[in-house]
């Protein structure tokens, strides 16, 4: 089965440049989640969108944007990058209106390292 | 307080034994439930998944839910060293909605 496929897997940039995350979510899922995960920690909510609108919002810094395009696939774009962004980041897509009563199901993660 | 609470662990059993990982929530009107497992480095698998009060059950694993008590857990039968793993129980806050709340996550170790 199709899964969430996220690109790139690894990533490498310099303080002060830019990064953009691409996800492209299960076909038929209509819900992208955005996820921060860094050493040791829990994921930590960034940003989703339903219906290629963004539906909620977490801790997701003024540095950092998204959107979900017509294809309802979704870029991540990081700007000025800090060395304290290194991190897993994770896509996930559902369906049905969000999280309530349907599971996330997530990539595979583009690993971030700022240098 | 965090939302969502878990032992990290890391918590050792023998292979064959019941593995009980707990989970706490302070969002008393929250939603659903879900059991994420994560191995270093890879991307949380979900496990289980509970919406109502009681035991739901899939194979070796049962997710036991207690809303008054806003307590979550997952009991792994039959352990195996391949369950070694973080996890991470995550909730759907009572505002329900498009955000899913991670727990710290437990780290289980299997011993063969």
């Amino acid at each position: 089965a199709a899964g969430v496929i996220q690109s790139p897997r690894h990533l490498i940039k310099e303080k002060r440049e830019t990064a953009t995350l691409k996800c492209y979510p299960i076909p038929r899922h209509d819900t992208v989640y955005w996820y921060q995960q860094g050493p040791g920690q829990d994921p930590q909510f960034l940003i989703s969108f339903y219906e290629k609108m963004q539906s909620d919002k977490g801790s997701i810094p003024d540095r950092f944007s998204a959107q979900q395009f017509s294809d309802y696939h979704s870029e991540l774009n990081m700007s000025s990058l800090e060395l304290g962004d290194s991190a897993l980041y994770f896509c996930a897509s559902s369906f049905g209106q969000g999280a309530t009563n349907s599971p996330l199901h997530f990539g595979n993660g583009t690993r971030l390292t700022v240098t | 307080q965090k939302e969502v609470e878990q032992n990290s662990g890391p918590l050792s059993v023998p292979e064959g034994a019941i593995a009980s990982l707990n989970c706490t929530y302070s969002d008393r009107g929250s939603q659903s439930f879900f059991w994420y497992r994560q191995y270093s480095g890879k991307s949380p698998e979900l496990i289980m998944f509970i919406y109502s009060n009681g035991d739901k059950e899939d194979g070796r694993f049962t997710a036991q839910l207690n809303k008054a008590s806003q307590y979550v857990s997952l009991l792994i039968r039959d352990s195996q060293p391949s369950d070694s793993a973080t996890y991470l129980c995550a909730v759907t806050p009572g505002t329900g909605g498009f955000k899913t709340i991670f727990g710290a996550g437990t780290r289980l170790f299997v011993k063969a």
